[in-house]
């Protein structure tokens, strides 16, 4: 099964960029690299994705490392909504489409 | 369009007994997803289906089951509950294809006392 590697926890204050690292050294070729968070007491939603060139959207921005083991979630201002525990997933589409969460990174915002 | 839904979203069952937890979605998705989610920790895989009739062990599948019969519902049951199945448990789903966004209901709040 996929697995990625994520510090437990980071800290930032508010209104800074935040960088969220994650390591994914077994990925294959063809997995893409998500990203969820998950407020309080709410179930996980969507982030960001790609497969190996920067992305963003809306909410974040996605860098991904040119060997693809590793990537970084970009949050440009961080505000107080935006603490939450932040996953790093890359699901085996080409195989079991299993989709394994570990343990994520709970993010801190300061006022 | 309501997306996932789970019910019931609390409830409280003693040591052996059994119950099933609903999760419907409304997308006409093909992938499903049952997750368990313990205090303070990450989510943890416990079966998943790609289309009805077709179901799979996760990470986590001993002591429950899955059907998958129509595309819209995938039921978790649990027979014999025990202390170690307190736990959140949510349901979600997708479209098929390499990528495809995961939506995931609110969450069933599950306690065996």
């Amino acid at each position: 099964d996929a697995k990625t590697t994520q510090p437990n926890s980071m800290e930032s204050n508010e209104e800074e960029p935040v960088h969220l690292p994650c390591n994914h050294s077994t990925i294959s070729g063809t997995d893409y690299i998500h990203w969820y968070r998950q407020l309080p007491s709410q179930g996980p939603e969507y982030v960001i994705h790609g497969l190996t060139s920067n992305v963003n959207n809306r909410m974040a921005s996605l860098a991904i490392a040119e060997d693809r083991k590793s990537s970084t979630l970009i949050l440009h201002r961080a505000t107080l909504r935006d603490a939450a525990v932040y996953y790093c997933i890359h699901p085996n589409t080409s195989g079991t489409y299993k989709y394994i969460f570990g343990t994520g990174t709970r993010l801190k915002v300061l006022a | 369009n309501a997306g996932v839904t789970q019910t019931p979203k609390f409830r409280i069952l003693k040591i052996g007994q059994s119950m099933t937890l609903q999760c419907a979605q409304d997308m006409n998705h093909n992938y499903m997803y049952w997750y368990r989610q313990d205090p303070g920790m990450g989510l943890k895989l416990i079966y998943y289906s790609v289309g009805a009739g077709i179901t799979d062990k996760g990470e986590v599948p001993n002591g429950y089951n899955v059907s998958r019969s129509t595309t819209e519902d995938f039921p978790l049951r649990l027979e014999l509950a025990a202390p170690s199945q307190t736990s959140v448990y949510f349901c979600a789903s997708k479209t098929g294809g390499d990528f495809g966004e995961l939506f995931f209901g609110e969450g069933s709040r599950l306690t065996v006392l």
